[in-house]
């Protein structure tokens, strides 16, 4: 069931900026594509979200496709502690207006000294 | 500001047993989510409370039930215990339900069912 596809792992080094790809080629118009992330040992934490256009954030900026079928995570210099699994996740609207966060099984970033 | 806190950390249970769980938002957040997070099946969505009220609900089956209190503190409960249970619970708050907003993650709770 899951709407999102991203690869299993990436690999950086340090300081060098990372991007890290979604595909979400079933998006609907209304859809929010929002990026978390999760740290070893630790619960997950809100990275970004977007609609259409481009964001940016203290923490990274999100490249959103013309189409808006796939988007694409950039971390301008990653750091060690950019070390985790990042997860694109779709709003998975049912009817009646619910809306149940799909998550992927992420993508695991791996940053070198 | 203090963050979300969920009690215990860790557990250890025996098959068959119940188990509660409980999930302390971040102040002046509302609403209040739960997941489960295994290896095999990765973060999957429990449910979402707001205002006391069961909002929106994951595919799991009725052994799985929680509650929201008037101060926005959560609890969730499973009952008769299955090993596949076994899992890392987290619980996520949020100012308000609905599709656009920011969760905020507890550290979760590591539920161990023997």
């Amino acid at each position: 069931d899951a709407k999102t596809t991203q690869p299993n792992s990436m690999e950086s080094n340090e300081e060098e900026p990372v991007h890290l790809p979604c595909n979400h080629s079933t998006i609907s118009g209304t859809d929010y594509i929002h990026w978390y992330r999760q740290l070893p040992s630790q619960g997950p934490e809100y990275v970004i979200h977007g609609l259409t256009s481009n964001v940016n954030n203290r923490m990274a900026s999100l490249a959103i496709a013309e189409d808006r079928k796939s988007s694409t995570l950039i971390l301008h210099r990653a750091t060690l502690r950019d070390a985790a699994v990042y997860y694109c996740i779709l709003r998975d609207l049912r009817s009646g207006g619910s809306y149940i966060p799909t998550f992927g099984r992420g993508t695991s970033l791996i940053v070198h000294p | 500001k203090a963050g979300v806190t969920q009690t215990p950390r860790y557990l250890i249970k025996t098959r068959g047993q119940q188990v509660t769980l409980s999930c302390s938002p971040i102040s002046g957040h509302r609403s209040v989510s739960w997941y489960q997070q295994t290896p095999g099946q990765g973060l999957q969505f429990l449910f979402e409370y707001f205002s006391e009220t069961q909002r929106n609900k994951g595919n799991f089956p009725g052994r799985f039930s929680g509650r929201q209190f008037s101060n926005s503190r959560s609890e969730m409960n499973v009952s008769t215990l299955e090993l596949g249970d076994s899992a890392l619970y987290l619980c996520a708050s949020s100012l308000t339900t609905g599709a656009y907003y920011e969760q905020y993650f507890g550290p979760g709770t590591r539920l161990t069912v023997t």
